[in-house]
């Protein structure tokens, strides 16, 4: 199993410009979570998603974010325009149905920097 | 003016000692409790888990003890190896039992040689 996959791993833009992240979760698994870390805040929960539906998004920092998961294999996360102090590691995460629900999967991450 | 980040609490230990991490959970309503660790410049990576029915369970070099009465777990790592050294989070599901996690601050673990 390829593990979660997120894409890309780093990405350097200018503050204003759109930036999308990439996950494509572990096969079978029907929750998805987007985090953001920091030294700031730490690990934090933006949103997460079960069958394909948003359930909660309130850890969504402001209009700025927006995230979709259009189908059970592809989700995308959208900073737009984007701003200095959202310059952190964006994590994807997936977890099984069921007894093992609670058991989420993390990918590398993408380490975002905006200038 | 002055930034001021977390300041994650720090365990060193030498090489081939046992380590105790602790985390204090914050709901007594939660019935589940997982242990991540974090190496450098990767994901949090699952090390074991316990239920709330359960005092103590046991993986391989690795031990975590759940004390319910006053809301705090434990992680044990036995001879403790260069690799082991990360960044450990603790986490507790959600009381709405939805697969949300509730995350720690970490702490980091330094092994020295």
């Amino acid at each position: 199993d390829a593990g979660v996959i997120q894409s890309p791993r780093h990405e350097v833009t200018e503050m204003g410009q759109e930036v999308t992240l990439r996950c494509k979760p572990i096969s079978g698994h029907n929750s998805l979570f987007w985090y953001r870390q920091t030294m700031m805040r730490g690990l934090e929960l933006l949103i997460y998603f079960n069958n394909n539906v948003p359930i909660d998004d309130s850890g969504m920092p402001e209009d700025r974010f927006s995230a979709k998961m259009p189908n059970a294999s592809f989700s995308t996360l959208k900073i737009q325009p984007s701003e200095p102090r959202d310059s952190a590691v964006y994590f994807c995460a997936s977890s099984l149905p069921g007894v093992n629900k609670n058991i989420q999967y993390f990918g590398a991450g993408t380490r975002l920097s905006v200038l | 003016g002055e930034s001021v980040g977390l300041h994650l609490p720090t365990l060193s230990v030498q090489e081939g000692d046992n380590s105790i991490i602790n985390c204090a959970y914050s709901n007594s309503a939660s019935d589940y409790f997982i242990w991540y660790k974090q190496e450098s410049g990767k994901g949090p990576q699952f090390i074991i888990d316990i239920r709330s029915n359960m005092d103590k369970r046991q993986g391989q070099r690795v031990t975590v003890l759940l004390n319910k009465t006053v809301k705090h777990l434990s992680l044990q790592i036995a001879a403790t190896q260069p690799g082991d050294s990360a960044v450990y989070f603790c986490a507790e599901n959600s009381p709405s039992n939805t697969g949300k996690l509730i995350f720690g601050q970490g702490t980091t673990l330094q092994v020295k040689p």
